[in-house]
């Protein structure tokens, strides 16, 4: 398996911010994803990041809202843009070591809470 | 569209007394059902992959198993450090990527 750090581990942010969560892995992976988990819910993905080109965003999720970097195979930064209290969640990122069915293995998130 | 249901949502067990936790899906296509462990302000923890009907799982006090409909995690003999929620998720096939449909979970609460 790999570690995955996560940067922050959690933040307070103002309403109209932003914020840059960063995701480091210790090896070089295949796939790299972001997730959001809301209080009380299950993870939703919002994209997949894409190395050396854009990031594939889900249905609901924009590049305008959650901009999304992954400059190389180990790296990968997640934005919230233009906060509101609604963005409070954990935000996690999660990475696959192999072939696209293997397990995905997780961070341990970032707690947002927006004011 | 890809569906999937946990149940119960929540369950109290005393320690020793073994359970069932149950894992619905509605997709096109599996490609795979993945169980996972997430504690308290930790990522979740990846626990077994199955893959197709029929496939069984275990690990410790752990066990996964699959049909064409469902899954189920067997815990027997719990112990209070089992504590957890416990997450179903499905790959489908299709999709050009490996996107996880994630279920809301079971809290699970073993008491000694």
């Amino acid at each position: 398996s790999a570690v995955i750090s996560q940067k922050p581990s959690r933040d307070i942010c103002q309403r109209g911010t932003s914020l840059t969560i960063q995701c480091q892995v210790d090896s070089q992976v295949t796939m790299m994803f972001w997730y959001r988990q809301q209080p009380g819910q299950s993870l939703t993905l919002i994209a997949t990041a894409n190395q050396g080109s854009e990031a594939t965003y889900e249905s609901g999720f924009v590049i305008d809202k959650f901009p999304i970097s992954r400059p190389n195979l180990t790296f990968s930064t997640l934005t919230v843009s233009n906060m509101s209290p609604e963005d409070s969640s954990i935000y996690l990122c999660s990475v696959v070591l192999g072939a696209e069915n293997q397990p995905q293995h997780f961070g341990d998130g970032t707690r947002l809470s927006i004011l | 569209e890809d569906q999937v249901t946990q149940s119960p949502e929540a369950l109290r067990l005393q320690e020793g007394e073994s359970s069932s936790l149950n894992c619905s899906y509605t997709v096109s296509g599996l490609r795979g059902l993945f169980w996972y462990r997430q504690d308290p302000g930790k990522g979740p923890e990846f626990l077994f992959t199955l893959y197709s009907a029929g496939e069984e799982k275990e690990k410790e006090r752990l066990k996964a198993t699959l049909t064409k409909k469902e899954s189920f995690l067997h815990i027997t003999a719990p112990k209070p450090e089992d504590s957890a929620t416990y997450l179903c998720a499905v790959q489908a096939w299709g999709g050009g990527y490996n996107k996880l449909i994630f279920g809301a979970g079971t809290r699970l609460a073993v008491h000694p």
